[in-house]
């Protein structure tokens, strides 16, 4: 079945680790997305991209780091994890033109 | 710059009573609009968008440009309403930004 989707579902790690966030859709979407929501706050773009070999960061800086080398998979990597990066990560992506967002079911991510 | 404020964050109405979620947007040019709902441990998802002018389980919202506005409305509530409806605004530049979000109770 066509569809979006993220692991782990929930990671708790301690800081300093390296982590990557896995992400992968089967809809053949060019373009995707990653967005960091906390608790009861709105989602904020951390990092897009619309198609292969292209990455753009987002309205909200972020020390993660995004690889688009497959149309189907785009990663999320924190090369150094802190408490403050304590979130959840939302992945989506969509098709081309102006198509709303698929979301996957998120990465809530705990460092300790 | 584009921004989306959803005013309330927290909204309880009883089930058969009209329910209303505002949403207003900052946005110089001309935005695209979305309401995107998150039920009890399900994901994210598009509920309705302006271009489309449609109901969508029983939903509608109207684009305001003169207030910039476009909030959702539903006559009467049910208790599968219940949910995170999130208003968001898509710009020129295709990115699209989010409220932070109303979580409605209906109460039964």
């Amino acid at each position: 079945e066509a569809d979006i989707y993220q692991t782990p579902r929930y990671l708790v790690i301690g800081t300093g680790k390296k982590i990557t966030l896995e992400c992968s859709q089967t809809m053949g979407h060019d373009k995707m997305y990653w967005y960091q929501q906390d608790p009861g706050m709105e989602l904020h773009l951390i990092h897009y991209s619309y198609g292969v070999n292209s990455t753009e960061k987002g309205d909200l800086s972020s020390e993660s780091t995004v690889s688009r080398i497959r149309t189907e998979h785009f990663p999320l990597t924190l090369e150094s994890a802190r408490p403050s990066h304590t979130s959840q990560y939302l992945c989506a992506s969509s098709a081309r033109g102006n198509s709303p967002l698929h979301f996957g079911n998120g990465t809530r991510l705990t460092v300790t | 710059a584009q921004r989306v404020t959803q005013p309330e964050k927290l909204l309880s109405v009883f089930k058969g009573a009209p329910v209303e979620l505002k949403c207003n947007y900052s946005y110089s040019g001309s935005p695209e609009l979305f309401w995107y709902v998150q039920y009890s441990r399900q994901r994210l998802q598009l509920l309705l968008r302006h271009i489309s002018r449609e109901s969508i389980k029983g939903f509608t919202a109207d684009l305001n440009k003169g207030e910039t506005s476009f909030h959702l409305k539903k006559p009467f509530a049910q208790e599968e309403d219940s949910a995170m409806y999130y208003c968001a605004l898509r710009g020129g530049n295709n990115r699209l930004a989010f409220g932070k979000g109303n979580q409605v109770v209906v109460i039964p």
